[in-house]
């Protein structure tokens, strides 16, 4: 069955400080993997697109890593900033049999920065 | 930029009416999609389309119907709102060249009472 999960589910931490959200997956045959931030109340916005050969992307104070061979990705921010409060979905297209564009979403994982 | 737009922010409705949230893009996307999101549930596909006329059912498509009579415009049908129906909907289009680089709108927060 082809499956994102993610961990933690919540998590706080104080501003300037630097947090890693993970994500495992089970989607075969696998296409790209990409990290979508959530703000309250709106639409997911991409923050990083990998495919199997990447072993590493960054946007900005945000950097993706992805070991396709453990199906496995992180995703790290540095130097956390109020506006990093969101929810942080990790989202894996493919799967065999799939037609357009399926994509399988993590439940997200829910950011707090405190000042 | 990649512009997605949907009718309503919130929208409240009463328990059996018909509702419709539209969605329109304007970057000439073949591919539209309409997913529901619950708190602890992540995003789940409804229905979605890759042409004008053309629906396939995802993963949730009990309760909806789509309609799609113009390239630009996906329109989600809730024949008979129930409260379980109550929820944030997500519309996102993407290119038929690159189907999994989807672009989402604001979504539409829809209460049924």
């Amino acid at each position: 069955k082809n499956q994102v999960e993610q961990s933690p589910q919540s998590l706080i931490i104080l501003e300037g400080k630097n947090c890693t959200l993970q994500c495992n997956y089970t989607v075969s045959p696998f296409s790209n993997l990409r990290w979508y931030k959530q703000d309250t109340g709106r639409g997911p916005v991409s923050l990083t697109i990998m495919t199997f050969s990447e072993n590493t992307k960054s946007n900005g104070r945000y950097t993706a890593t992805l070991d396709a061979d453990t199906k496995q990705s992180s995703l790290h921010i540095t130097a956390s900033q109020l506006s990093d409060s969101a929810s942080y979905i990790c989202v894996v297209s493919g799967g065999r049999g799939s037609t357009l564009g399926r994509l399988y979403f993590g439940r997200g994982t829910q950011l707090t920065v405190w000042p | 930029d990649v512009k997605v737009t949907q009718s309503s922010r919130y929208l409240v409705k009463r328990t059996g009416e018909k509702v419709f949230l539209e969605c329109v893009q304007d970057m000439d996307h073949e591919n539209m999609f309409w997913y529901r999101q619950d708190p602890g549930l992540g995003l789940r596909l409804i229905y979605f389309s890759y042409d004008v006329k053309m629906k396939e059912k995802g993963d949730i498509p009990e309760g909806y119907s789509v309609s799609r009579e113009k390239k630009e415009r996906f329109s989600l049908i809730l024949e008979s709102a129930s409260t379980n129906q109550t929820s944030m909907y997500l519309c996102a289009s993407s290119y038929y060249g690159a189907p999994y680089e989807q672009y989402f709108g604001p979504g539409t927060r829809l209460t049924v009472t």
